[in-house]
């Protein structure tokens, strides 16, 4: 089955900056690629999402790329602020199948 | 729009007592999926219903645990006994027809502490 890979598995950065954050997959056939953002408390939210057709999708601030080649692709947050600051998962499926989650990322983002 | 709609939004029972989580999907959504978070083994997927019909027990973890969705609009996640190692939080998700690829929406979850 699908394996997905996610670093770091903890991020700080300083208000302003911008975050990286980087999943793998290992099943070629994946061709959809959902990031989501989890507040404590609350449930995962998508954020913004890539289908295999495109290499690079923006919304704001928050762009997701893709490289299928290698088999990874990675969420950027560009003017991070402190309500950035959440649990991040990249997750991975094929059609209709059920969707593989990393292990999520940390991020803190300091005033 | 009503996201997913879980309830209790919180439980604390005793160790062997009967447990049941409750869902409403998004109006229109055909797919249901019932997760289990922890800090160890991250969001696990525990079964998922496709047009009310079981189609992925595989990650129940025993045979305490059952889940039924009697109509499109509402699914329950039962577990009996329940045991300390239960405690987690418990995620719906649902998930629209029609094209591949659709993605899911979660509720905010159940967090279900097992004394």
């Amino acid at each position: 089955g699908e394996n997905v890979e996610q670093h770091p598995s903890t991020l700080s950065v300083q208000e302003g900056d911008s975050a990286v954050i980087k999943c793998t997959y290992s099943d070629s056939a994946s061709n959809y690629f959902p990031w989501y953002k989890q507040e404590l408390g609350k449930g995962p939210q998508l954020i913004i999402d890539i289908r295999s057709n495109v290499g690079e999708k923006k919304d704001q601030r928050i762009a997701v790329t893709l490289n299928k080649t290698a088999k990874h692709f990675s969420l950027h947050i560009t003017e991070t602020q402190p309500e950035d600051s959440a649990v991040y998962f990249c997750a991975a499926s094929k059609g209709y199948s059920t969707l593989t989650f990393g292990k999520g990322t940390m991020l803190l983002v300091s005033p | 729009d009503a996201g997913v709609i879980q309830s209790p939004r919180h439980e604390v029972t005793e160790m062997g007592q009967e447990v049941t989580l409750r869902c409403k999907p998004i109006s229109g959504h055909n797919s249901l999926f019932w997760y289990r978070q922890t800090m160890m083994r991250g969001l696990e997927l525990l079964i998922y219903f496709n047009n009310n019909v079981p189609i992925d027990d595989s990650g129940m973890p025993e045979d305490r645990f059952s889940a039924k969705m009697p109509n499109a609009s509402f699914s329950t996640l039962k577990i009996q006994p329940s045991e300390p190692r239960d405690s987690a939080v418990y995620f719906c998700a649902s998930r629209g027809q029609g094209a591949s690829n659709q993605p899911q929406h979660f509720g905010d979850g159940t967090r279900l502490s097992i004394l």
